[in-house]
C-alpha cells in the first residue's frame, strides 16, 4: 500500500473549516484514497473516501489533486466534536477486503 | 442495523495466563479484521478473515491468533500474555466486494499485569 504523510497536529476554532491535508505521492492508479478519524479511546470511524474525483458527504469533502499526489479533507463547520485523530490511508479496491495501513494521523483540535 | 460488538469493553489478565477477545460484526459482513492499538505503536493490523479463512496476517508473534465461525462471528486469542501485549484491541468488519470503509467496534482494552 501507497504510504501517506500527514502534519502531526493542527488547531481550528469552532465554526471555521478544518483543512487536512494529506501527502500520497506513490498512489497507485487503483489505490483509493480513504479518511478514518478516531475520538479518544473509540474505534476509528469511517468518513470519505474518493479515487479521483472531489467528493462530499454529510460529513465532510475530500479534494483530491488531478495528479492524485495529495488530498485534502475538509470539515466545513468544525465543532468541538470533531477534535480527533484523523488518518488518511491509501489501499486498492480488490474487490475483498484487504488490510488498512494507519500511519500517525493528524491530531485536529478544535477550540472555541 | 446493530453496528460492530465486541466483548468484553475491558478485561484484566495476570502474565502467563491467555484471553480470548470477540467480535460480532455487522450482519452481513464477511470480512473481519483485527488490530491492535497501543500509544508507541499506534493502530497495527493483527490478521482478517474472510468467510472462516486467514486472509492476511499481519507481524505479530504465533501467540496471536483467530478465527472465524461459519455467521461470520470471529474472536481472537492471545496465548502467554505479557506486559507488553496490554492494548485496545479493535474489530472491524466490511462487506464484501464494496468499496466503502470498514466499520470498526469500540474495542476491547486488554490490561495485563
Amino acid at each position: 500500500d501507497a504510504k501517506t504523510t500527514q502534519p502531526t497536529s493542527m488547531d481550528c476554532a469552532e465554526g471555521r473549516a478544518a483543512n487536512l491535508p494529506c501527502n500520497h505521492s506513490t498512489i497507485s492508479g487503483n489505490e483509493y484514497v480513504y479518511w478514518y478519524r478516531q475520538i479518544h479511546s473509540q474505534g476509528p470511524q469511517y468518513i470519505i473516501h474518493g479515487l479521483k474525483n472531489n467528493e462530499t458527504n454529510e460529513m465532510a469533502s475530500l479534494i483530491i489533486t488531478e495528479d492524485r499526489k495529495s488530498s485534502t479533507l475538509i470539515l466545513p463547520h468544525a465543532t468541538l466534536r470533531d477534535t480527533a485523530v484523523y488518518y488518511c490511508i491509501v489501499r486498492p479496491f480488490t474487490g475483498t477486503a484487504s488490510k488498512l495501513t494507519f500511519g500517525t494521523g493528524t491530531r485536529l483540535q478544535v477550540t472555541l | 442495523k446493530a453496528g460492530v460488538t465486541q466483548t468484553p469493553r475491558y478485561l484484566i489478565k495476570t502474565r502467563g495466563q491467555q484471553v480470548t477477545l470477540s467480535c460480532s460484526p455487522i450482519s452481513g459482513h464477511r470480512s473481519v479484521s483485527w488490530y491492535q492499538q497501543t500509544p508507541g505503536q499506534g493502530l497495527q493490523f493483527l490478521f482478517e478473515y474472510f468467510s472462516e479463512t486467514q486472509r492476511n496476517k499481519g507481524n505479530f508473534p504465533g501467540r496471536f491468533s483467530g478465527r472465524q465461525f461459519s455467521n461470520s462471528r470471529s474472536e481472537m486469542n492471545v496465548s502467554t500474555l505479557e506486559l507488553g501485549d496490554s492494548a485496545l484491541y479493535l474489530c472491524a468488519s466490511s462487506e464484501t466486494g464494496s468499496n466503502y470503509g470498514y466499520t470498526f467496534g469500540s474495542g476491547t482494552r486488554l490490561t495485563v499485569v
